[in-house]
């Protein structure tokens, strides 16, 4: 079954530090997306970055990178000099392309915050 | 502007009192979606919708309908709330076929049943 990990609940980091978010994931689907989202306090979700099970290369958008290290099933999310609006929900999820209701799959989250 | 609306942004009611949240996208996406976010579980999915007249349960179904009569509008109902299904809601919507297609979603519905 598929299944996403996020193994830190809550996170401190200075600003301007850079901070990594952890994410391992379980799929016996050779083809699938990972994608990260960032949920401020407003609530709704925001879309970052995405990484194909077949992309030669890890994904950057910005600020934002993704480790992608698919033998060890792991998608970290890398965001470079913080700033203190990065502050956060960060959510990893992912989608087999096999799903037939084509659902993503949601770790439950890393709280971030930025300290000045 | 692309986008997914939500209606209402915030909601307090009571146990058994039935309501509809809305959910209309304008990107014309024939897959549509709705999940809850509760607090140590990210989200789950409770229905989505291939297309027209086309709905399927997730994984949280129970004490919820859907109706897909035009496409670009995918309302959730609640017959009979209770006090578990105070949760924060979101609809989503893609085109199908591809596990890269992103899912854009709602700003949210915050649901409190007292």
């Amino acid at each position: 079954a598929q299944k996403i990990t996020q193994t830190q609940p809550g996170m401190f980091v200075q600003e301007k530090e850079a901070v990594t978010l952890d994410c391992t994931y379980d799929t016996s689907d050779p083809s699938y997306g990972l994608f990260w989202y960032k949920q401020p306090s407003s609530g709704e979700m925001i879309f970052l970055i995405y990484q194909g099970s077949y992309d030669q290369q890890n994904a950057t958008e910005g600020r934002y990178s993704l480790n992608f290290q698919k033998a060890r099933k792991s998608a970290n999310l890398v965001i470079s000099a913080s700033q203190l609006g990065d502050s956060a929900m960060y959510f990893c999820a992912m989608r087999d392309q096999m799903d037939s209701n084509y659902q993503l799959i949601w770790g439950a989250g890393t709280k971030l915050i930025i300290k000045p | 502007e692309a986008q997914v609306t939500q209606n209402p942004r915030y909601l307090i009611t009571v146990t058994g009192k039935k309501l509809t949240v809305t959910c209309s996208q304008n990107m014309n996406h024939e897959y549509m979606s709705w999940y809850r976010q509760d607090p140590g579980l990210g989200l789950r999915q409770i229905y989505y919708s291939m297309n027209v007249e086309v709905t399927d349960k997730g994984d949280v179904p129970e004490g919820y309908k859907v109706s897909r009569k035009e496409k670009r509008n995918f309302p959730l109902i609640l017959e009979s709330p209770s006090p578990n299904q105070t949760s924060l809601y979101f609809c989503a919507s893609s085109l199908p076929g591809l596990a890269s297609n992103e899912q854009f979603f709602g700003p949210g519905t915050r649901l409190t049943v007292l």
